[in-house]
């Protein structure tokens, strides 16, 4: 199967400052990925629909201007999580859908935010 | 608006037994149904896809099936091993390709 490649794993970070999460996909390319986020035994919900060369979509309630959306190419997407508080922990997973088999989706091992 | 339900939301079984977990939808224009398992603290790893013209798909001890027009889906796993003990998703892609996922059923198989 397809592998897709998410950076860092773990990352603690102080209140106030941002952290970057980086999402690739390693043997494919990916028009769309999708960021998505975990809290604690409840499923994942989308976040926002990031398409290469293109401004990211977001689902009611995300605030883009703290949850910042880049696809720069095909094999990359980033999700920054500006001003971080808190509240912000959780787990961020992406996922990211081959050109060539656009109906199955891939994911990446997640990302654990802890922010204290 | 989608809904995926997942019933049971935990299950725990001796080692051996044939396991059955569920899955409803509420709209049926779906593309597709995925399984996942995921691991504590890990990604998502895809077990079955089914497409919407497919009954079923078999990997291994693992068969999902798929009734769209009832918004159901089953992952049937054989002879459970205690390896098998993680959280089983499905999701359901629809219009925009995006994925909604289910709530989720815990397993453990106990020795």
């Amino acid at each position: 199967g397809a592998v897709v490649s998410q950076h860092p794993s773990r990352v603690i970070c102080k209140s106030g400052t941002s952290v970057k999460i980086e999402c690739r996909s390693l043997d494919f390319q990916a028009t769309t990925m999708f960021w998505y986020r975990q809290f604690p035994k409840q499923s994942l919900m989308l976040m926002a629909t990031s398409n290469e060369g293109s401004k990211a979509t977001y689902e009611q309630g995300v605030e883009k201007d703290k949850f910042l959306i880049n696809h720069a190419s095909l094999t990359l997407s980033t999700l920054t999580v500006t001003s971080a508080h808190p509240e912000d922990s959780s787990f961020y997973i992406c996922s990211a859908r081959d050109i060539d088999r656009a109906t199955e989706a891939f994911f990446g091992q997640g990302t654990r935010l802890t922010v204290v | 608006k989608q809904e995926v339900t997942q019933i049971p939301a935990a299950l725990s079984v001796p080692e051996g037994e044939n396991l059955v977990l569920n899955c409803s939808f509420t709209d049926s224009a779906i593309y597709n149904l995925q399984w996942f398992r995921q691991d504590p603290g890990k990604g998502l790893t895809s077990l079955l896809l089914i497409q919407s013209s497919q009954r079923e798909q078999t990997s291994g001890r693992l068969n999902a099936s798929l009734d769209k027009s009832s918004g159901r889906s089953t992952l049937y796993i054989a002879a459970s091993q205690p390896g098998d003990s993680a959280t089983y998703l499905c999701a359901v892609t629809g219009g925009g390709n995006k994925l909604t996922f289910g709530t989720g059923t815990q397993l453990k198989v106990e020795l």
